[in-house]
């Protein structure tokens, strides 16, 4: 069974701090993917990467940044948190076959003060 | 600009009927949609992808629809049971390997 795991369930931060986001996938997939989900806005795109090192951004990248030196391993970084950036983020693996579902990690809910 | 809606009501239907769920799209040409369901705290599960040549899908008590004239796709659930409560997501693919997903629908069956 795939199994994409994120590396806390709840986050507490303050304004200002470096937040990294982890995340780690087991099905060798080739494409990674950050969402974050707020309610009534669904989930919206953040970074994604499509093989080791190489990363693309998605429809709201401002305020965060990504790395991916491992093919198993997807990191988000919030460069400088902000209030605003309190979330639900979710990380997402995807094989490179073309029309292939998304499997998705249980999400790290975190909380800038 | 690009578009995905989903009722954003909650949907309540009684046991044992079926719930429809609707998804529309505009200004996409997407080549296939798929259907996941979230339960709360929790990530989206992927449920069903159907392709722009293929008019229904079914599993077991799922079917999805596709209709690219009407820019729509339906999922039901039949002879709903309350375990299937949840929220209900369609995505279309917005190029490449990237998927735009709705809002999402949540549905109560209830006893």
């Amino acid at each position: 069974d795939v199994k994409v795991t994120q590396s806390s369930r709840y986050l507490v931060k303050r304004t200002g701090e470096k937040v990294f986001l982890e995340c780690v996938q087991d099905m060798d997939h080739e494409n990674m993917f950050w969402y974050r989900q707020d309610p009534g806005l669904g989930l919206r795109l953040i970074y994604f990467s499509y093989d080791v090192k190489m990363k693309e951004k998605g429809d709201i990248p401002e305020g965060y940044s990504v790395s991916r030196e491992k093919k198993e391993r997807f990191s988000l970084i919030l460069e400088s948190a902000s209030t605003n950036q309190t979330s639900m983020y979710l990380c997402a693996g995807m094989r490179d076959r073309g029309s292939q579902p998304q499997h998705f990690g249980d999400g790290t809910r975190l909380s800038i003060l | 600009s690009q578009k995905i809606e989903q009722n954003s009501e909650a949907l309540n239907i009684q046991e044992g009927k079926t719930a429809t769920l609707t998804c529309n799209y505009t200004n996409y040409s997407p080549a296939y949609l798929q259907w996941y369901r979230q339960d709360p705290g929790r990530g989206p599960v992927f449920l069903l992808l159907i392709r722009e040549n293929e008019k229904e899908k079914r599993k077991e008590r799922l079917k999805v629809t596709f209709d690219t004239t009407l820019k729509q796709s339906l999922f039901h659930i039949t002879a709903s049971q309350p375990a299937d409560s949840a929220t209900y997501l369609c995505a279309v693919t917005g190029g490449g390997n990237k998927l735009t997903f709705g809002t999402g629908t949540q549905l109560k069956v209830e006893l």
